[in-house]
C-alpha cells in the first residue's frame, strides 16, 4: 500500500514570490505521481504527473515538480505565483502496476494563498 | 467536450433518507470513479469501474453505500439510509485507459441533517 504525506497544510506567500508545496510518499514498489489543483467549489484538475523518464515534470500554469527516489519526494515548484494560483493542491501517488490502474492515493493537501 | 456532469450539485436531506448521486463521464472513457471528501478524511477512492464493471469498492464505507454503472455514460451512487456523518463533497471522476489522467466532475455537496 502507498502512503503521501503533504507537509504543510498552508503556505502563505507573496505575489511573484517563488513558492515549493512538499511532498513525500511510501511505498514497497515503483509508482507514478501526481499534483492535481482545486479551486474553490471545483472539482480537481491535473498540474501534472511523473510516469518515468526525466525527474523534472513540467505542468500547467507554469509548475513543475522534481522527482527524487531516494528522498522518495516529489515537490511542486512554481518560481514566482500570482494571486490565482491561490488553491488546494492535492499530490497523489498509485502503484506503478497494471493491476491497480486509477487507485489514486491522494495527500491531505496544501491551501496555498497567495497574497498581494 | 462538456466534461464530466455530476448531480444534484447540492443535496440537503434528513437522516434515514435515501440520497441517489448521479454521473455522467466523459464520452470514451473507460473507467470511473467515485470519491468522497472530508475536512477530517481528506479525498478517499470509494470504488472504481472499467468498462461498466466494479474493480475494487473496497472504499466503500459500509452497506449503506451502493454504485452502479448500468452502461458507460451513467453511473449513480447510492446511500440508504443516510447518517450525518455521510455529510460531505463527492466526486465522480472519469479516465482513459493508458491516459493516467483522471477528470474531475463538479462535485455534489451532500448534507446530511
Amino acid at each position: 500500500a502507498q502512503s503521501v504525506t503533504q507537509l504543510d497544510s498552508q503556505v502563505p506567500v507573496f505575489e511573484e514570490a517563488p513558492v515549493e508545496l512538499r511532498c513525500n510518499y511510501s511505498s514497497s514498489v515503483s509508482v507514478y505521481l501526481f499534483w492535481y489543483v482545486q479551486y474553490p467549489n471545483q472539482g480537481l484538475q491535473l498540474l501534472l504527473k511523473y510516469l518515468s523518464g526525466s525527474t523534472l515534470v513540467k505542468g500547467i500554469n507554469g509548475f513543475e515538480a522534481e522527482f527524487n527516489k531516494s528522498q522518495t519526494s516529489f515537490h511542486l515548484r512554481k518560481p514566482s505565483v500570482h494571486i490565482s494560483d491561490t488553491a488546494e493542491y492535492f499530490c497523489a501517488v498509485r502503484d506503478a502496476g497494471g493491476t491497480s490502474y486509477g487507485k489514486l492515493t491522494f495527500g491531505q493537501g496544501t491551501i496555498l494563498t497567495v497574497h498581494p | 467536450d462538456a466534461g464530466v456532469i455530476q448531480s444534484p450539485r447540492h443535496e440537503v436531506t434528513e437522516m434515514g433518507q435515501e440520497v441517489t448521486l448521479r454521473c455522467k463521464p466523459i464520452s470514451g472513457h473507460d473507467y470511473l470513479f467515485w470519491y468522497r471528501q472530508t475536512m477530517m478524511r481528506g479525498l478517499e477512492l470509494l470504488i472504481y469501474f472499467n468498462n461498466n464493471v466494479p474493480i475494487d469498492d473496497s472504499g466503500m464505507p459500509e452497506d449503506r453505500f451502493s454504485a452502479k454503472m448500468p452502461n458507460a455514460s451513467f453511473s449513480t451512487l447510492k446511500i440508504q439510509p443516510s447518517e450525518p456523518r455521510d455529510s460531505a463533497v463527492y466526486f465522480c471522476a472519469s479516465s482513459s485507459t493508458g491516459q493516467e489522467t483522471q477528470y474531475f466532475g463538479p462535485g455534489t455537496r451532500l448534507l446530511v441533517l
